[in-house]
């Protein structure tokens, strides 16, 4: 079946450091995004992308960054780990184009920065 | 950017209740979802219905666009209903979500 993942699924890291966080999805879709979710402040877009080579920012993009290298994996990469960024990332990934269609979310990253 | 509230923010129910759970938005849309969040974190697509009725099993949601609203019934809830319910929506020409603040739905046996 189908479907998406992220790793890892639970990370402890240190104030200062690069951390790259995976997401894999054997859909074949076209559209992939990342969000992060905290208390108070539900899901919150950080970068997406509609295709190979393409990524766009979204509402809290500072100190983040992704590339898209294939249609299947979007990492998402923390340039310098900050406290505030403490948080529980998702994955996420649809097809189609224009309007698009269903997002179909991974399990999560728990993300600590101490 | 569009705004999306639901309601209510918290809502318990003894099993076999049925339950109503709205989300309004501020402007028009072209993409709706629903999900369901268990107490595991997991995020379940439940509906994508930027208009009209759909019907899954206990759960059904109708969204009227024109009125900007969206309404997700629970009927005959049970324990495994419990989590956190969230509406997304997106009015533009991509396929990005804004989250509504969820409703957070503890069901007891």
């Amino acid at each position: 079946d189908a479907e998406i993942t992220q790793s890892p699924r639970h990370k402890i890291t240190e104030t200062g450091r690069q951390v790259t966080l995976a997401c894999h999805q054997t859909w074949n879709h076209n559209n992939m995004f990342w969000y992060r979710q905290d208390l108070g402040h539900g899901l919150r877009l950080i970068h997406y992308s509609y295709g190979v080579q393409d990524t766009n920012k979204g509402e809290v993009s500072d100190g983040y960054s992704v590339s898209r290298s294939n249609t299947e994996d979007l990492p998402l990469t923390l340039e310098s780990a900050a406290s505030s960024q403490t948080s529980v990332y998702f994955c996420a990934s649809s097809e189609g184009t224009g309007t698009g269609g269903t997002q179909y979310f991974g399990p999560g990253t728990r993300l600590t920065v101490l | 950017g569009i705004q999306v509230e639901q309601s209510p923010p918290d809502l318990i129910l003894q099993e076999g209740a049925n339950s109503t759970l709205r989300c309004n938005f501020s402007d028009s849309v072209n993409n709706l979802q629903w999900f369901h969040q268990n107490p595991w974190g997991q995020l379940i697509n439940l509906f994508y219905i930027p208009s009209g009725t759909k019907q899954n099993g206990r759960l059904s949601a109708t969204t009227v666009a024109t009125e900007r609203y969206s309404l997700l019934y629970i009927s005959s809830s049970q324990t495994t209903d419990s989590g956190v319910y969230f509406c997304a929506v997106n009015n533009n020409a991509g396929n990005m979500l804004t989250f509504g603040g969820g409703t957070r739905l503890m069901v007891k046996p």
